[in-house]
């Protein structure tokens, strides 16, 4: 099992580009998740799902689209980039219910110019 | 008000101490509970799941206290690999929160 695998790694992009950030995960897990970390704030929920065709928002939604077409997979598109979308994004799946861990991909580091 | 707080630390200990984090939540109906260790520039990872009755793993004690919706986390004879930030984390309904993070540094 590869787990959860996120594309790419780095990426830098200048202000009012668009770009996708991947997310596959291979657990069949029906959770998946979006979260931004910035200094001195935490993870942030941007997005998430409870399965495929579902979608909803977190706490940070602005500027970010997202779609769940496949178990497996839940990209995140930025469709405008701005310098404060300069984070780096976690994805995170799990299976459904409570006190369910949550497995994280290994983050995408963005820096938007 | 946020929904989870912790106090950032840091936290710089020498080995063989024990030393304590605490976390508080705002939620009332927040229903599962959670810290999480995170490496430097790494993605986070469940160190452990918090009960009411409490639960240890190891040098690791969690502990939830509903009543006061406070967590801790205590860690016994710290090891230098210990040295790492610690996130606690809350799930409320559909939402996963975290804290801030509380760094720690283990010193030889």
């Amino acid at each position: 099992n590869a787990g959860v695998t996120q594309t790419p790694k780095f990426q830098v992009l200048k202000t009012g580009q668009s770009m996708t950030l991947q997310c596959a995960q291979d657990m069949n897990h029906e959770y998946m998740s979006w979260y931004r970390q910035d200094p001195g704030m935490g993870l942030r929920l941007i997005h998430y799902s409870v399965g495929a065709g579902i979608t909803d928002q977190g706490e940070v939604p602005n500027g970010y689209n997202v779609s769940r077409s496949t178990t497996e997979d839940f990209p995140l598109r930025l469709l405008s980039a701005a310098p404060s979308q300069t984070s780096v994004y976690f994805c995170a799946s799990s299976t459904s219910g409570r006190g369910i861990e949550q497995f994280f991909g290994p983050g995408t580091r963005l820096t938007v110019l | 008000r946020k929904e989870v707080e912790q106090d950032p630390g840091p936290f710089n200990v020498p080995e063989g101490a024990t030393v304590a984090f605490n976390c508080t939540y705002s939620n009332s109906a927040s229903q599962s509970f959670f810290w999480y260790r995170q490496d430097c520039r790494k993605e986070p990872k469940l160190l452990m799941s918090v009960y009411s009755s409490g639960n240890e793993d190891g040098r690791f004690t969690a502990q939830l206290n509903r009543a006061s919706q406070y967590i801790s986390l205590l860690i016994r004879d710290s090891k230098l690999s210990d040295s790492a930030t610690y996130l606690c984390v809350v799930h409320t309904g559909n939402q996963f929160y975290f804290g801030t993070g509380t760094s720690l540094t283990v010193i030889p």
